[in-house]
């Protein structure tokens, strides 16, 4: 089956300084991927559709210069947290649509991100 | 803007029993998908079961089914023989592809699983 990582699966910072997520579909191509943000025993908040090769696309209220994005090639989107601060902290997901067909959507792990 | 509800926050079954999750939704569209994913306390999400809505038949899935009312925009999720291991929040998904590779998932706000011995 179509599997996506994300790396690191935990990171701690020190509030200030900027974090960078990784994920990247290991078996498949991927023009669209999506970064989720969720808080605890909540629902999964959509954050930013990412395309390969174009800027990506932010939901209303996201801060795109807090939150960059980078789709380089079509296994791999990073999401940077620029001076993160401690309200950053949550569990970061990403997805990835398989470039041969748009009806399925496959989960990274996620990312657990402390600020202190 | 399509929306997706579900009104459990929490449900309790017992270990072997059978359970029904619900899920309702609103869209104007008339193709479009349904999912119920999983979230184990791992955190990885977990697909479920997957509902085309121009198919008629409710989908199943070993010990998983739907109960796909497209006329009530209803999607519930039946779990039989409950296990230990079904324990975990589930999420009703809503997908449509009207906006093509940009298409987003609507998720509904989840329903807390427990399964008791």
């Amino acid at each position: 089956g179509a599997v996506v990582s994300q790396h690191p699966s935990r990171v701690i910072c020190k509030s200030g300084t900027s974090v960078k997520i990784e994920c990247r579909s290991l078996d498949f191509q991927a023009t669209t991927m999506f970064w989720y943000r969720q808080f605890p025993k909540q629902s999964l908040m959509l954050m930013a559709t990412s395309n390969e090769g174009s800027k990506a696309t932010y939901e209303q209220g996201v801060e795109k210069d807090k939150f960059l994005i980078n789709h380089a090639s079509l296994t791999l989107s990073t999401l940077t947290v620029t001076s993160a601060h401690p309200e950053d902290s949550s569990f970061y997901i990403c997805s990835a649509r398989d470039i041969a067909g748009y009806n399925e959507q496959f989960f990274g792990p996620g990312t657990r991100l402390t600020v202190l | 803007a399509q929306t997706v509800t579900q009104s459990q926050p929490e449900m309790s079954v017992q270990e072997a029993e059978t359970v029904t999750l619900s899920c309702t939704y609103d869209t104007s569209e008339s193709d479009y998908y349904l999912f119920w994913y999983k979230q184990p306390p791992s955190r990885q999400m977990i697909l479920v079961i997957r509902q085309e809505a121009y198919k008629q038949q409710n989908a199943t899935e070993n010990r998983f089914s739907v109960n796909f009312q497209k006329a009530a925009k209803s999607f519930s999720l039946k779990i039989s023989d409950s296990q230990l291991g079904d324990a975990a929040m589930y999420f009703c998904v809503f997908f449509s592809l009207l906006d093509g590779t940009a298409s987003k998932l609507t998720f509904g706000t989840g329903t807390r699983l427990q399964v008791t011995l």
